[in-house]
């Protein structure tokens, strides 16, 4: 079973304006969220993440919301960039004595210049 | 810090022979995890040690795949015997307990054929 969900497999975005990419999860005992760019041919890199005690977590162009009521997050990336078009991933912990992440299916970026 | 190293990058053998992958993670990091990732997917968990011990396993890691981490260095993967399924890339990623961010190698391509 899909315990974290990327519903929208791709998204096109003018430069400038606002990239908004979703996640879904279903397991509420998940305490801690990642999202990773990953480029063709290398491996994820680390964006920006939140605890699930937070609602929102920002990093310069990079936001982060987290609504656990309706289990849902997302990336907010503002103004995009060319250099943002990527396959974002998002990830979930459990916390605990692994840290694995579960991930995402991913969403393709694609910001048009 | 020059960050997770994989080697090699590249792996192409024939079905039935054995492949072994090595992960350099970042010197400081006492976790080091190792992620399968096909085509369309995220990574999948695969296994996960805390220093030298490796103290889970996916069920995704059947008996033709071994782990180690001696010294807890660096890691080696192995797959015997392998079969065109296994045709993935194996990506390896290291943290620094108790954080939860996890900093992902460059990943290695295998093919079976």
């Amino acid at each position: 079973d899909q315990q974290v969900k990327q519903n929208s497999p791709s998204l096109s975005v003018q430069e400038g304006r606002i990239s908004i990419l979703n996640c879904d999860y279903t397991n509420s005992m998940f305490d801690y969220f990642l999202w990773y760019k990953k480029y063709p041919a290398e491996g994820p890199t680390f964006l920006i993440s939140i605890s699930s005690i937070k609602d929102k977590n920002e990093d310069g162009r990079f936001t982060v919301f987290l609504n656990k009521s309706a289990k849902h997050l997302s990336l907010h990336i503002v103004p995009s960039q060319p250099g943002d078009s990527a396959v974002y991933f998002c990830a979930a912990c459990y916390g605990g004595a692994t840290n694995k992440l579960i991930f995402g299916t991913g969403t393709l970026l694609a910001v048009q210049p | 810090d020059t960050g997770v190293s994989q080697d090699p990058r590249h792996k192409i053998t024939k079905r039935g022979q054995n492949v072994t992958f090595r992960c350099d993670p970042i010197s400081e990091h006492n976790r080091l995890y190792w992620y399968r990732q096909t085509l369309g997917q995220g990574p999948e968990f695969l296994t996960y040690f805390q220093n030298e011990a490796q103290l889970e396993k996916s069920r995704l890691l059947s008996d033709r795949f071994s782990a180690e981490r001696p010294k807890g260095s660096f890691s080696t993967l192995e797959i015997q015997r392998t079969e065109q399924g296994d045709s993935a890339m194996y990506l390896c990623a290291s943290s620094l307990a108790p954080l939860y961010e996890q900093y992902f190698g460059p990943g290695t391509r295998l093919t079976v054929t």
